[in-house]
């Protein structure tokens, strides 16, 4: 069936490192992919879009990879803060559908 | 310009009780869904509607009743609550389904 799966439930990184949140998605239709971050206690937060004609998109401090042969799309922040500490989803919309499929989400948690 | 607004931000309900869950959005957008957030999962999509005076089921309907009778509000209906629909309960809005939605901070729901 359709899902979208993450590597890493948790994340531990220091501040100033860069991280990699790591997101498998199943359908090979899916044509728009999207990442989202959640602090606690709102919702989900935009942060980058790729669609899949495309294999790199970049943002401020922010980098979304996709590769559509082996479904692996990753979320790649520089120089992380304390600010971004939070969790984060991938969410990906089947090609011709109208809805979005998330994943289960990854915490990163920045430390000092 | 508010975004989506999500009315209320927490409610307590007996089993067998009915209400209603507002969202409205003022950015003109086409899109509106419904999603729930349980935890250590994503979110899933209840209901969602491409327009006014459309609407369609998601992953998980039952026990939810939607209507869009207008563009900028999206009302979410629990008929008849359950346990099982104690949640955290999102709205979110996009000008399209190929654009990144916006998000509303949740309804925190219990259910007794």
């Amino acid at each position: 069936g359709e899902s979208v799966g993450l590597h890493l439930p948790t994340l531990s990184v220091q501040e100033g490192d860069n991280s990699i949140i790591n997101c498998a998605y199943s359908n090979s239709a899916s044509d728009y992919f999207i990442w989202y971050k959640q602090e606690s206690g709102k919702g989900p937060q935009f942060i980058i879009d790729i669609r899949s004609n495309m294999d790199k998109r970049q943002g401020q401090r922010v980098t979304v990879l996709l590769n559509k042969t082996v479904k692996h799309l990753s979320l790649q922040i520089a120089a992380t803060q304390p600010g971004d500490s939070a969790v984060y989803f991938c969410a990906e919309k089947p090609g011709g559908y109208n809805k979005l499929i998330f994943g289960a989400g990854t915490r990163l948690a920045v430390h000092p | 310009n508010a975004g989506v607004t999500q009315t209320p931000k927490f409610q307590v309900l007996k089993t067998g009780q009915s209400m209603t869950l507002q969202c409205a959005q003022d950015m003109n957008h086409e899109y509106m869904s419904w999603y729930r957030q349980d935890p250590g999962m994503g979110l899933r999509l209840i209901h969602y509607s491409v327009g006014a005076g459309i609407t369609d089921q998601g992953e998980v309907p039952n026990g939810y009743n939607v209507s869009r009778s207008t563009t900028e509000d999206f009302p979410l209906r629990l008929l008849s609550a359950a346990p099982s629909q104690t949640s955290v309960y999102f709205c979110a809005s996009s000008y399209d389904r190929d654009q990144p939605q916006h998000f509303g901070d949740g309804t925190r729901l219990s259910i007794l």
